[in-house]
């Protein structure tokens, strides 16, 4: 089945304590972008990546790192968290920047006291 | 710069009742749209594109849009929707000028039984 998975689905987590958020895509698609979702900001984009090694920074790429090694993940690093990054973040795939619908993963739920 | 709105933020109706989701984007070139569909505790499905063509186009579970160049709009509608259709919908629009995807805010739908 197509998919991207996100993983893990909820995360309790302290402030500086570093984690990572990875997401997988089984489509063999070359874009892929992390997302952030705010009650009333709508979808925020983080970091996007075009291809293996390419990354580009979104609209609120403050406080996180991503990597794109392999074509089929894209981790989404927080160094060092902070309250302000209690979020749902989602992971999206398609197989061209621009022309074709997002695929989005199921979503992590992240909460840092 | 580009941008999508998304006139209302929260919607409530009753079953049966006839919906239009109002967006409107700010970019006068070649355009491709979308309508997500974001159902409570999950992620966001494509529900309806258009690319070109006929501007009126058909999603899944009776939505469709219609795309009106004049007035750089693209708003959702179904004629009678149901309590299963409760959820948050976003517009997103692609430009011709950097392929960068743009959400809407979201509307949050509530249909009561």
């Amino acid at each position: 089945e197509a998919q991207v998975t996100q993983n893990p689905r909820y995360l309790i987590t302290v402030t500086g304590k570093k984690l990572t958020v990875t997401c997988s895509q089984n489509m063999n698609h070359e874009y892929m972008s992390w997302y952030r979702q705010d009650p009333g900001l709508g979808l925020r984009q983080i970091y996007y990546s075009m291809n293996v090694e390419v990354t580009d920074k979104g609209d609120v790429p403050e406080g996180y790192k991503v990597s794109r090694k392999e074509k089929r993940n894209f981790p989404l690093i927080l160094e060092s968290p902070s309250p302000n990054q209690t979020s749902l973040y989602f992971c999206a795939s398609s197989p061209l920047q621009g022309r074709s619908p997002l695929h989005f993963g199921n979503g992590t739920r992240l909460t840092v006291t | 710069a580009q941008s999508v709105s998304q006139h209302n933020h929260h919607v409530i109706l009753s079953e049966a009742a006839s919906l239009e989701l109002g967006c409107n984007y700010s970019y006068g070139g070649t355009v491709n749209l979308f309508w997500y569909v974001q159902y409570p505790g999950q992620h966001l499905q494509l529900l309806l594109k258009y690319f070109s063509g006929d501007p009126l186009v058909k999603g899944i579970k009776g939505f469709e849009a219609e795309f009106i160049k004049s007035k750089f709009s693209f708003n959702l509608r179904k004629p009678s929707v149901q309590w299963s259709d409760t959820a948050e919908y976003f517009c997103a629009v692609i430009t011709n000028r950097d392929d960068k995807i743009i959400f809407g805010k979201g509307t949050r739908l509530h249909i009561l039984p």
